[in-house]
């Protein structure tokens, strides 16, 4: 059964700090990787990944594809309050005519001033 | 650009009530899908659109009815509302699938 799963489910750190969020997956046929932050509203997108090895970086946050071990991290550097959130990590499958995004439950991540 | 525009953003129905969420997108994205999402069982996909006059199942698509008959509009219609459909519902448009996916504001829905 295709599969996504996001470690640790929630996480409370102090300003300044670096979290390293965790993403694994099982599915069919992976076409893409992608990272969302939600806060109390709708997720907005951060990266979409689809090689291994080539991080992806924006600002404070960065992430990482290992398609041979089937994961992704999202590291966040310098923890601000603002990074306070729930980050959702989703797979595309491609998997015949049942193509769609896999959704991880997320991590909860508090910023403590 | 509006991008993923979904209304209401609120709304309380009697069990047995039917309505139709709306959700419009203005960038001419392909691929449009419908997700609930509850507190420990993340985004579950309803129903998705591949185009104008697609669409299929997602992984929760009962009670639930969609139409693509423009590719801006994608409905929802809940055909009998029931208390377990009480959720928060996004809209979600993509270029193609496994692309960014834009979000619409979100519904929340209790039926009561």
């Amino acid at each position: 059964e295709d599969k996504v799963v996001q470690s640790p489910l929630s996480l409370v750190v102090h300003e300044g700090d670096t979290v390293t969020l965790n993403c694994s997956y099982e599915v069919t046929n992976f076409r893409s990787l992608l990272w969302y932050k939600q806060e109390k509203k709708a997720p907005t997108f951060l990266f979409m990944l689809t090689s291994s090895g080539i991080e992806k970086k924006s600002g404070r946050l960065s992430s990482i594809l290992d398609k041979k071990e089937l994961f992704s991290i999202l590291n966040i550097t310098a923890t601000q309050t603002g990074d306070s959130a729930v980050y959702l990590c989703a797979v595309g499958d491609n998997a015949g005519n049942n193509r769609k995004l896999i959704w991880g439950l997320g991590t909860s991540l508090a910023v403590n001033p | 650009n509006a991008g993923v525009t979904q209304t209401p953003k609120f709304q309380v129905l009697k069990t047995g009530q039917s309505m139709t969420l709306q959700c419009a997108q203005d960038m001419n994205h392909e691929y449009m899908s419908w997700y609930r999402q509850d507190p420990g069982m993340g985004l579950r996909l309803i129903h998705y659109s591949v185009g104008a006059g697609i669409t299929d199942q997602g992984e929760v698509p009962n009670g639930y009815n969609v139409s693509r008959s423009t590719t801006e509009d994608f409905p929802l219609r809940l055909l009998s509302a029931a208390p377990s459909q009480t959720s928060v519902y996004f809209c979600a448009s993509s270029y193609l699938l496994g692309t960014e996916a834009f979000f619409g504001q979100g519904t929340r829905l209790t039926v009561v």
